[in-house]
């Protein structure tokens, strides 16, 4: 079945930079989009998330940019922290009456000082 | 994770045992879910309930079974562990009833052996 996906496994990066995290998803019917993040050992914690009816939100630090044209959606982390480093993962839901997630297989981000 | 809590924390069973692993909210919310995470894997989801006597599968349910007898309690039943089982296990409801955003609990981390 269709599914979420990530671009990248692990990425790397300075402390201070800024972070993309990519996810390709091929379900054209979903209409809502989430990023958690997973620290070791914890549960998923909620970062952001976005309807199809947008195509940019904001948090603290974060901004999530919906592209549908060629369903693509990521995560951007500004000034990225040390306690930023986590496993990140994008989920969808399907558009249909379930309000159950689809996940990614998660892409783990590695903040050197 | 205040609001979901699961019991056990840990726990290693031997091919053919099974136990329950509980979940709990405090929250009053309907819709629960159980998702599984295999290492270095996204979670995929087991059964789900949208309140009280109704429970539904999910992506991966076999091997498992549920019950939601109370708005607070959806346990999660391993009938004849297999080694296929040994991963996290997470319980999750939504933040509100009108909310696609799920709110995990802490996980309980499972090893048939």
């Amino acid at each position: 079945g269709e599914s979420v996906g990530l671009h990248l496994p692990t990425l790397s990066v300075q402390e201070g930079d800024n972070s993309i995290i990519n996810c390709a998803y091929s379900n054209s019917a979903s209409d809502y989009f989430i990023w958690y993040k997973q620290e070791s050992g914890k549960g998923p914690q909620f970062i952001i998330d976005i309807r199809s009816n947008m195509d940019k939100r904001q948090g603290q630090r974060v901004t999530v940019l919906l592209n549908k044209t060629v369903k693509h959606l990521s995560l951007q982390i500004a000034a990225t922290q040390p306690g930023d480093s986590a496993v990140y993962f994008c989920a969808e839901r399907e558009g249909t009456g379930r309000r159950a997630l689809t996940f990614g297989s998660g892409t783990r981000l590695q903040v050197q000082p | 994770n205040a609001g979901v809590t699961q019991t056990p924390k840990f726990r290693i069973l031997k091919i053919g045992q099974s136990m329950t692993l509980q979940c709990t909210q405090d929250m009053n919310h309907n819709y629960m879910y159980w998702y599984r995470q295999d290492p270095g894997m996204g979670l995929k989801l087991i059964y789900y309930s949208v309140g009280a006597g109704i429970t539904d599968k999910g992506e991966v349910p076999n091997g498992y079974n549920v019950s939601r007898s109370t708005t607070e309690d959806f346990p999660l039943r391993l009938e004849l562990a297999a080694p296929s089982q040994t991963s996290v296990y997470f319980c999750a409801i939504n933040r509100a009833d009108n909310s696609y955003e799920q709110y995990f609990g802490p996980g309980t981390r499972l090893t048939v052996t």
